[in-house]
């Protein structure tokens, strides 16, 4: 099973700011398969970034997503009081298909 | 986009079995080639990957619930279902079934809104 770890646990910012958010898998995600997901108090995730780096549909291009193996980055370039939320990522290469911790993003 | 609409019991007993359903709308379950995916969020924590089934059957299940778990479609009423086994309070989550993609079946690309399942005696 790959572990997803995801840093840091929360990431305080203030509107404008850039936001860089990380995750390291404990092996290499395979083809990339990696996923970005945005979860609101009482919804859903939504996702955001498919294959480490494809913009879902919909999803604004402040939002990118970067990196391969076990090492991936979402980058949000300035942030937007909507963005304020909680961020996962996601391997779904190899089953059992595995999610990070989560990072906490708070307006500061 | 899909609308996929959970439901099924808020409350069970544990040892109880946990059963819900997941209505698609907006196309097809058979004439697509989609997996359909049940992920789960205990109250305050994060997400935890259940399982997978494809509309041809196939399924993929979390080794940690394989041996309790059913899922599985019925094409006829557009529907997915899980079956969850000898509940306990480590069960307690919302429930949430997605689309998954057509290559990729561990990725989640529309969501329905999740149900609140409670296990307590």
């Amino acid at each position: 099973e790959i572990v997803l770890t995801q840093s840091p646990g929360t990431l305080s910012l203030s509107p404008g700011e850039r936001a860089t958010l990380s995750c390291w898998a404990s092996q290499s995600v395979r083809n990339s398969c990696l996923a970005w997901y945005q979860q609101k108090p009482g919804q859903a995730p939504r996702l955001l970034i498919y294959g480490a780096s494809g913009r879902a549909t919909g999803i604004p291009d402040r939002f990118s997503g970067s990196g391969s193996g076990t090492d991936f980055t979402l980058t949000v370039s300035r942030l937007e009081p909507e963005d304020f939320a909680v961020y996962y990522c996601q391997q779904y290469g190899s089953s059992p298909y595995t999610f990070g911790q989560g990072t906490k993003l708070e307006i500061k | 986009q899909p609308q996929l609409q959970e439901s099924g019991p808020g409350l069970l007993k544990p040892s109880e079995t946990l059963s819900l359903t997941c209505t698609v709308s907006g196309g097809s379950i058979s004439s697509s080639s989609y997996y359909w995916v049940w992920i789960r969020q205990p109250p305050g924590k994060g997400l935890d990957w259940v399982g997978n089934v494809h509309f041809s059957g196939s399924t993929d299940y979390n080794p940690s619930l394989k041996s309790r778990l059913t899922i599985s479609v019925d094409t006829s009423k557009n529907q997915l279902s899980l079956k969850l086994s000898s509940v306990t309070a480590a069960d307690t989550a919302v429930y949430y079934c997605a689309r998954g993609g057509s290559a990729n079946p561990g990725i989640a690309v529309y969501w329905g809104q999740g149900t609140l399942v409670t296990v307590s005696s």
